[in-house]
């Protein structure tokens, strides 16, 4: 079953603007991982942060944990328009187990 | 480096029937994973394994779906038989000492 809950769950901005998407967990990580899926294609790993540490840059993206209240964010700076796709947040829960919530699909039109 | 290889990309097939699927890890990564993904949802674990050994198969309906990686490499998903329900996408990902999965394309089954 699926434990974590991405919000929103749909998500239109223009090119340039930032995107946010937030993600909520239930049980205990060891991490957070975010996924990208583009329409009919498989996940894309974006970014992992550990239980252990509160922020994380990658390029234009941001992600912020915060294990007291069980939640992350992903920020998407400067979008553009090949950033649209359904992004997903995975708990890490032991050993090589994710645990994906249900997505957020995200819409950057020129 | 190649991805992760499955096939068929697309199955159609009418319910009571048999299907499987394939999957080819990427080379050296010993986890393999199937998923199972609905439509407007995140993927759900079906079986996982550490080489040829399955480790985590509490998802998979066994009673109709069967897996095996038999030489630890690549791996094949079975339905048999098929219902509608279980029209989806059938994702497989591997990964090395569990860092982070690369996933496949997919297999978009339908059941008709």
């Amino acid at each position: 079953s699926q434990q974590g809950e991405e919000d929103p769950q749909a998500l239109s901005i223009q090119e340039g603007e930032n995107a946010t998407m937030n993600c909520s967990y239930k049980t205990s990580i060891n991490n957070l991982q975010w996924y990208r899926q583009n329409s009919g294609r498989g996940l894309v790993h974006l970014i992992l942060i550990r239980s252990n540490e509160r922020e994380k840059h990658s390029g234009r993206l941001r992600v912020t944990l915060d294990t007291s209240k069980k939640s992350s964010s992903l920020l998407i700076t400067a979008s553009r328009a090949a950033d649209t796709a359904s992004y997903f947040c995975a708990q890490g829960s032991g050993y090589s187990t994710l645990t994906f919530g249900k997505g957020t699909m995200l819409l950057v039109s020129p | 480096e190649a991805g992760v290889v499955q096939s068929p990309r697309y199955k159609i097939i009418e319910k009571k029937q048999p299907v499987a699927f394939w999957c080819n890890p990427i080379s050296g990564h010993n986890t393999l994973y199937w998923y199972l993904q609905n439509l407007g949802q995140g993927p759900e674990l079906l079986i996982r394994y550490e080489n040829e050994e399955a480790v985590d198969d509490s998802q998979l309906p066994k009673d109709r779906f069967s897996a095996e990686r038999l030489k630890g490499v690549d791996s094949t998903l079975k339905i048999q038989p098929a219902e509608l329900g279980d029209s989806a996408v059938y994702l497989c990902a591997s990964s090395s000492e569990g860092n982070e999965q690369f996933f496949g394309p997919g297999t978009r089954l339908t059941v008709l």
